[in-house]
């Protein structure tokens, strides 16, 4: 079962920034939140992930609550290329093994 | 940095035949791989994950005879899709953990008809 909820869809003007957000109000205290994207029959690209402090990347910015139920994904200045479907993932540990349990996944629509 | 190389990208085959899928880390060595399958508008769906070596742990619901995953070496994992049929047409993907501070790349997705 997906740990994590996302709006289905978003539009975002080309050079604005892009705020995603995610919930994931039952995540456990040790496991990560990580965001890839993926564009139309591609396989998934990383962005970033965090456990607890906000994190920045050259591609983003990801804001965790300090409760750890929710986060944002700040794309700072959307391009035309970052049209994809985008993903809130958290990290379970199973037997040792970590598995990415996948959300829905918000589709992204920058628009000139 | 890590790359994760799967082939073929796109295969069409005939009902009841098999299909293999190779997933190669190619600069690392990826002791965990994932399989993931993904229909149309759908998030990625979880199938098995292999370890190097040992056999493949299958998720709930996927049928470990008809999905055979072969993990034999550090470097390469195998999905055959024995006895394919139309239901099995889909977008598979892999992952490997890698030694990278994410850990974990993906394939680039191996889109399966069957007909």
């Amino acid at each position: 079962d997906a740990k994590t909820t996302q709006p289905p869809s978003m539009d975002c003007a080309e050079g604005r920034a892009a705020n995603l957000p995610c919930n994931h109000s039952t995540i456990s205290g040790n496991e990560y939140v990580y965001w890839y994207r993926q564009i139309h029959s591609q396989g998934p690209q990383y962005i970033i992930h965090g456990l607890k402090n906000n994190e920045t990347n050259e591609m983003a910015s990801l804001i965790i609550t300090e409760d750890r139920k929710s986060s944002t994904l700040i794309l700072p200045h959307a391009t035309l290329r970052d049209t994809a479907v985008y993903y809130c993932i958290v990290r379970v540990d199973m037997d040792s093994n970590y598995q990415l349990i996948w959300g829905a996944g918000t589709k992204l629509i920058i628009k000139p | 940095g890590a790359v994760v190389s799967q082939h073929p990208s796109r295969v069409i085959c005939k009902s009841g035949t098999s299909v293999k899928i190779e997933c190669r880390s190619l600069d690392f060595q990826a002791t965990t791989m994932f399989w993931y399958r993904q229909f149309p508008k759908q998030s990625l769906m979880l199938m098995a994950t292999s370890n190097e070596g040992s056999k493949a742990t299958y998720e709930q619901g996927v049928e470990k005879d008809k999905f055979l995953i072969n993990h034999a070496s550090l470097t390469l994992s195998t999905l055959t899709v024995t006895s394919a049929h139309p239901e099995d047409s889909s977008f598979y993907i892999c992952s490997a953990k890698s030694w990278s501070n994410y850990g974990y790349t993906f394939g680039s997705g191996t889109r399966l008809t069957v007909v």
